[in-house]
């Protein structure tokens, strides 16, 4: 159970800024949004990650509505290297243990 | 400094086989995890183990076992290998508490 929804793909242009839309309607007041991306078959990597609160890093930047039912990942500029799949998670907590658990992504495509 | 590393990066085995897939890290991290992902698919967590001796299962464990002697050290056994566990393996460790996951570069299993 992944716990997130998004759309399987999406494209941008080059340059243009890409708006990443994550639904978590399930989350938890403590459970905390992550957002990875995985370029080709590499390992992902780490994005950001935020509670409830915008956040903003040299990657990109995350709004999370206020009632924490979805989120979006902004891309400010968008470039070809971007071009990966992007995982949306809520880290779940059960039973003392937590865990990240991806769903299947989304694939943006950064078109020239 | 050397993150998470996994080998081999390649592996074919015949049905049957046994084999042991390495993951160390040294950025002493208490938690780390396994995870694999087959084709179209996100990455379905396998086993973790939140400290040395202690391990867990994940989404889909069977067939796979696991031990932490170690906190550097978590390695991943195949005691008789199917050709449904063909797939990409990622180890992936983190500090408990925190989200931010490091994966390793993958190892890519094929049984025949």
């Amino acid at each position: 159970d992944a716990k997130t929804t998004q759309p399987p793909s999406m494209d941008c242009a080059e340059g243009r800024a890409a708006n990443l839309p994550c639904n978590h309607s399930t989350i938890s007041g403590n459970e905390y949004v992550y957002w990875y991306r995985q370029i080709h078959s590499q390992g992902p990597q780490y994005i950001i990650h935020g509670l409830k609160n915008n956040e903003t890093n040299e990657m990109a930047s995350l709004i999370i509505t206020e009632d924490r039912k979805s989120s979006t990942l902004i891309l400010p500029h968008a470039t070809l290297r971007d071009t990966a799949v992007y995982y949306c998670i809520v880290r779940v907590i059960q039973g003392g243990s937590e865990k990240l658990v991806f769903g299947k992504g989304m694939k943006l495509t950064v078109n020239p | 400094n050397a993150g998470v590393t996994q080998t081999p990066k390649f592996q074919v085995l015949k049905t049957g086989q046994s084999m042991t897939l390495q993951c160390a890290q040294d950025m002493n991290h208490e938690y780390m995890s396994w995870y694999r992902q087959d084709p179209g698919m996100g990455l379905r967590l396998i086993h973790y183990s939140v400290g040395a001796g202690i391990t867990d299962q994940g989404e889909v464990p069977n067939g796979y076992n696991v031990s932490r002697s170690t906190t550097e050290d978590f390695p991943l056994r195949l005691l008789s290998a199917a050709p449904s566990q063909t797939s990409v393996y990622f180890c992936a460790s983190r500090q408990p508490g925190v989200g931010k996951l490091f994966f390793g570069s993958g190892t890519q299993l094929s049984v025949l």
